[in-house]
């Protein structure tokens, strides 16, 4: 069963933390995909990445950057977490044509203090 | 206006009844439609492509009107278990990069 994995599924950290988001998939996608999930606001993109090593951001990136070194590997990282970034993240890969549409992984729902 | 516009629901509906959900997008070159399901405190999961044709798999059937710019879902036979959030999805093509726009999701109970 292909899978995409988050490292965790719940997470507190403290104000001004820097905090690591870790996703692993092992479908050999070439894109991934990070979100964040609000009530009322949906999924909003926050980067992306189509290949090793490159990366885009996406509708919101302030405060969050990534890291793509090997292709199953995508990394999000909060600098300098806050309050308003506690939410659900979700993490997603698919082929380079997304007409097969983004397997998501199981999502980690992160509270900062 | 946003790419991707949905009713949020809640749609409260007894088991065994046919419900449909519409969504419309602005962007008139998109080009591949889905609809997703999400239960609570999980991940949004594909529940179906939207084909010009129109599609169907068991009780759904989806279907997409491109002139008017809107998907339909049609959950018929509505069971306990078709409680979820339906997420309308669409890929926009006037990037050089196809990805996803989701919909913020309507909202299904269904109860016995």
């Amino acid at each position: 069963d292909v899978k995409v994995t988050q490292s965790s599924r719940y997470l507190v950290k403290r104000t001004g933390e820097k905090v690591f988001l870790e996703c692993v998939q092992d479908m050999d996608h070439e894109n991934m995909f990070w979100y964040r999930q609000d009530p009322g606001l949906g999924l909003r993109l926050i980067y992306f990445s189509y290949d090793v090593k490159m990366k885009e951001k996406g509708d919101i990136p302030e405060g969050y950057s990534v890291s793509r070194e090997k292709k199953e590997r995508f990394s999000l990282i909060l600098e300098s977490a806050s309050t308003n970034q506690t939410s659900m993240y979700l993490c997603a890969s698919s082929l380079p044509a997304p007409n097969y549409g983004y397997t998501f992984g199981s999502g980690t729902r992160l509270t900062v203090v | 206006r946003k790419e991707v516009e949905q009713d949020p629901g809640p749609f409260n509906v007894p088991e065994g009844a046919t419900v449909a959900f519409n969504c419309t997008y602005s962007n008139s070159a998109s080009q591949s439609f889905f609809w997703y399901r999400q239960d609570c405190r999980k991940e949004p999961k594909l529940l179906m492509s939207v084909y010009s044709s129109g599609n169907e798999d068991g009780r759904f059937t989806a279907q997409l009107n491109r002139a008017s710019q809107y998907i339909s879902l049609l959950i018929r036979d509505s069971k306990l278990s078709d409680s979820a959030t339906y997420l309308c999805v669409v890929s926009p093509m006037n990037t050089g990069f196809q990805k996803l726009v989701f919909g913020t999701g309507t909202r299904l109970l269904v109860s016995p």
